[in-house]
């Protein structure tokens, strides 16, 4: 069964630091989504994609934060000058269209020091 | 902003008997529920789905009922098996492109 993969699985980052996440969705998908999960907390909405802009995004999801389909299979997630409480666990979803769920991929644990 | 809530944040149930887990929402404008599972080191996986125009879906052994009165949804997980051991998350949706997750109920199954 197709699945949406995301790399690097942990990535630990010095703040101040730039970090890029990536994540390849299922081929045959249209949206992408991009959620963040802190630890011990719930799963919140950062961004969705689609037709190469970006269609919502949350107040969380501010000017450190951008997001790129740089080809067409790479979804990424940018966030410049890294903060402490940047680290969490990055989901990146996708779905073929607006009446299909969402498909997960296993995250990346981003941790700032 | 507690759009979806899941009040009870563990359940144990024996193996076999059923699992009933709970998420109540605020919101008027969600037309779309799902719930996922996730397991440890993995992200959420789909489970079942349900619109707001019905009132009871079921897959196999799990079943979605929808209260829209009460702003209630349950998952039904009958009979459980240790498999299902694994954080619930309920998510909402108003037909933008978000989902709005609960903070998740983690169930054990207990052989």
């Amino acid at each position: 069964e197709p699945e949406v993969t995301q790399t690097p699985s942990h990535q630990v980052t010095q703040m101040g630091q730039e970090v890029i996440l990536r994540c390849v969705p299922i081929s045959n998908h249209l949206y992408f989504y991009w959620y963040r999960q802190i630890l011990g907390q719930k799963v919140e909405f950062l961004v969705s994609f689609y037709n190469n802009e970006i269609s919502e995004k949350s107040e969380i999801f501010d000017d450190q934060f951008s997001v790129e389909r740089p080809d067409g299979s790479n979804f990424t997630l940018k966030i410049r000058s890294t903060k402490l409480e940047d680290s969490a666990m990055y989901f990146c979803a996708s779905r073929r269209d607006i009446n299909q769920p969402q498909h997960f991929g296993d995250g990346t644990r981003l941790s700032i020091l | 902003d507690q759009q979806v809530k899941q009040n009870s944040p563990s359940l144990s149930v024996q193996e076999g008997r059923i699992s009933i887990l709970n998420c109540d929402y605020t919101n008027s404008m969600f037309d779309y529920f799902l719930w996922y599972k996730k397991y440890p080191a993995e992200g959420p996986t789909f489970l079942i789905s349900i619109s707001s125009i019905k009132d009871k879906n079921e897959d196999g052994r799990f079943t979605v009922f929808l209260n829209k009165s009460a702003k209630h949804l349950s998952l039904h997980i009958v009979p459980s098996q240790p498999g299902d051991s694994a954080v619930y998350f309920c998510a909402a949706s108003d037909g933008t492109y978000k989902y709005i997750f609960g903070t998740g109920t983690r169930l054990k199954v207990l052989a």
